[in-house]
């Protein structure tokens, strides 16, 4: 099935630092979801994004939709340990569809 | 509030059996999905319901694997017969707007 790409693949950072991570797509996406999956558990939604360009905080973590629509990026400000976790952004097509395409993930691990 | 409740947690079968998994969505919530996941293929969205109407089944890799939603409070999964490549994590989520609330996901080992 059709896959939103996501980079960085894995990250390793210390304690303390902040982390960016994102989505991208050929295609035009009129929503945006960044979920976080801890380990024997299903995803649970961080952030919500519904216009281009908007910029939403949730905690340390802020996510924006980009203004091409085709990306979106989340930010996590002074890692904590509680942040490991696998990360997955999601994106709608089509309005009227509650249908999303999940990205690859990004595998954070964060060193005390 | 339960969020989505999912049976059996874990579920090790042999090939060529019958699987059933369940799933509860919250309470309210008017689309239900079911999602696979592995480490090569990720999430893949398989089949959702909208008002217990089955809307898109685009998902579903072949005709062993069925979804049936009789209410607006329950959804099951079936495969038949199984294969050991279905082994994965099944997923079931359900929405009332933008977002989904998922599962803890039904680990299915197929041996």
């Amino acid at each position: 099935g059709q896959q939103l790409n996501q980079s960085p693949q894995s990250m390793f950072i210390q304690e303390g630092e902040d982390v960016s991570m994102n989505c991208t797509s050929s295609s035009i996406f009129n929503t945006w979801l960044w979920y976080k999956q801890d380990p024997g558990e299903g995803p649970v939604l961080l952030i919500a994004l519904y216009k281009a360009g908007e910029l939403t905080s949730n905690g340390r973590l802020t996510a924006q939709f980009g203004i091409t629509r085709k990306d979106s990026f989340l930010n996590i400000s002074a890692s904590i340990p509680s942040d490991v976790g696998i990360y997955f952004c999601a994106g709608r097509l089509t309005s009227g569809t509650y249908k999303y395409i999940f990205g690859t993930g990004t595998r954070l691990k964060v060193l005390a | 509030d339960a969020g989505v409740i999912q049976s059996p947690r874990h579920e090790v079968t042999e090939m060529g059996q019958e699987v059933t998994l369940r799933c509860k969505p919250i309470s309210g919530h008017n689309s239900l999905f079911w999602y696979r996941q592995t480490m090569m293929r990720g999430l893949e969205l398989l089949i959702y319901f909208n008002n217990n109407v089955p809307i898109d089944d685009s998902g579903m890799p072949e005709d062993r694997f069925s979804a049936k939603m009789p209410n607006a409070s329950f959804s099951t999964l079936k495969i038949q017969p199984s294969e050991p490549r279905d082994s994965a994590v099944y997923f079931c989520a359900s929405s009332q707007a933008a977002g989904y609330t998922f599962g803890s996901g039904t680990r299915l080992t197929v041996v």
